[in-house]
């Protein structure tokens, strides 16, 4: 089985300023990939950025990057220059084994201020 | 490159009736997942296809729902009879393949259902 927790409901950021949503994870399987979502209110789910477990380097995709922990099972989004276009629900999810269902967190519902 | 596409987008039923919903995947993906998605919780998954066979329908509720897939390409979920606990938003989704490098899911818009 495969948990996804993310412990930050709700959380707010001026434009361009840095924030960072987090999420732990736990999982049995030795290969699998770990993903961020992002939901806009128009409800259709967005990839942004995706790990592969076996992979020690950080993924960043321009103004989003991660920071994984695989001792630790913990895997962080932060995103940089922060716009208004980034406020969404962000669900961090994980994919494992040969079905490689996603199991996905609650969600981080992050505003993007003036 | 076309998204996948669900309809309808928005869907009120009174409990007992049945309903069903559509998906069309992105053209040459083989794998097809249906999401349930319930208010302020993540999306949890129903039922996986690979073509037109069924690899994961654990947590789909069996008495009541069901999902056919049957040229591999186009899928409908059904609810019948639908239960006021069944209000949420359905989910499509697609990949390449299972598994891998491959396994990035392109999702739909969805269907918001309410049952009252």
């Amino acid at each position: 089985a495969q948990t996804v927790t993310q412990s930050q409901p709700e959380m707010s950021v001026q434009e361009a300023e840095t924030v960072t949503l987090s999420c732990t994870y736990d999982t049995s399987e030795n290969n699998y990939y770990l993903f961020w979502y992002k939901q806009p209110p128009s409800r259709q789910m967005i990839l942004v950025i995706r790990q592969e477990a076996y992979k020690q380097q950080n993924a960043t995709e321009n103004r989003f990057s991660v920071n994984f922990q695989k001792a630790a099972k913990s895997f962080s989004l932060k995103i940089s220059d922060s716009q208004l276009g980034d406020t969404a629900m962000y669900f961090c999810a994980v994919g494992a084994g040969t079905a490689s269902k996603l199991t996905f967190g609650t969600g981080t519902r992050l505003q993007v201020t003036l | 490159e076309a998204g996948v596409a669900q309809s309808p987008r928005y869907k009120i039923i009174e409990k007992r009736q049945s309903v069903a919903f559509w998906c069309n995947p992105i053209s040459g993906h083989a794998t097809l997942y249906w999401y349930q998605q319930i208010l302020g919780q993540g999306p949890k998954l129903l039922i996986q296809f690979q073509n037109n066979g069924v690899v994961d329908d654990s947590q789909l509720p069996k008495d009541r729902f069901s999902a056919e897939r049957l040229k591999g390409v186009d899928s409908t979920l059904k609810i019948q009879p639908a239960k006021l606990e069944d209000s949420a938003v359905y989910l499509c989704a697609s990949s390449f393949t299972s598994g891998g490098s491959k396994n990035i899911q392109y999702f739909g818009a969805g269907t918001r259902l309410s049952v009252l």
